[in-house]
């Protein structure tokens, strides 16, 4: 059973840079298996927002919204995958999530979610 | 950008009822919807997936059907534990992921 968590910071100041990791554990990030690994967030109230995906041989895609402000990076051999977003500001404060891509593009696995707020 | 509309936004229902939840894309997107279920705290958990495949361990009845820019999610008889927020996502395209804006399912 594949499991996802993340881990960084919950409080980042404004203009600074949010950093994040996800841990994959139950299989290997480089397994192919045409899953892709991603990040999303959610905002109170809201529907999960995509941030971004990278795939293990480093391809990415980023949300146009955020696409300035982001890189996914992959680490195989930690098993994670990580997510800077630079000048944050209190709109990018949200509960990040990450997950698994299953080759159709629905998301089966998620992790658990972790709350960061931007504020000095 | 495709935009994914859902309704009702709130629905009360009662432990038995039948309940139905609509979501419209703004372009086609052919089958490729998925529904999920969240619970305050806790993240998204996968129900449906190509708008009408039950997702392993999900209960039988829970079924969406739906195709083009038209989708449903239908519980056939709400369990206590079936009221969360609900929310339809579109995977039409690799370049964007997209979810409604959710349906709090809540007790009556």
């Amino acid at each position: 059973q594949v499991q996802l968590q993340e881990s960084g910071p919950g409080l980042v100041k404004p203009s600074r840079t949010l950093s994040l990791t996800c841990t994959v554990s139950g299989g290997s990030i480089s397994d192919g298996g045409g899953y892709y690994w991603t990040w999303f967030r959610q905002h109170p109230g809201k529907g999960p927002e995509w941030v971004g995906y990278i795939y293990y041989g480093g391809n990415s895609y980023y949300s146009p919204s955020l696409k300035s402000r982001l890189t996914i990076f992959i680490d195989t051999s930690r098993n994670q995958f990580s997510l800077k977003l630079t000048s944050v500001t209190a709109a990018d404060t949200a509960i990040y999530y990450c997950a698994r891509v299953e080759s159709d593009g629905y998301l089966a696995y998620w992790g658990q979610g972790t709350l960061v707020t931007v504020s000095s | 950008d495709i935009q994914m509309t859902q309704s009702p936004s709130t629905l009360s229902a009662s432990v038995g009822d039948r309940v139905t939840i609509t979501c419209r894309a703004s372009l086609s997107i052919s089958d490729w919807l998925a529904w999920y279920q969240q619970k305050p705290g806790k993240a998204p958990k996968l129900l449906i997936y190509k708008a009408s495949s039950l997702h392993f361990g999900v209960p039988s009845r829970f079924r969406g059907s739906g195709f083009g820019t038209e989708f449903t999610l239908t519980i056939s008889s709400l369990q206590p534990d079936d009221f969360a927020t609900y929310y339809c996502q579109q995977y039409n395209s690799y370049s964007e992921y997209t979810f409604g804006q959710g349906t709090k399912l809540e007790i009556q």
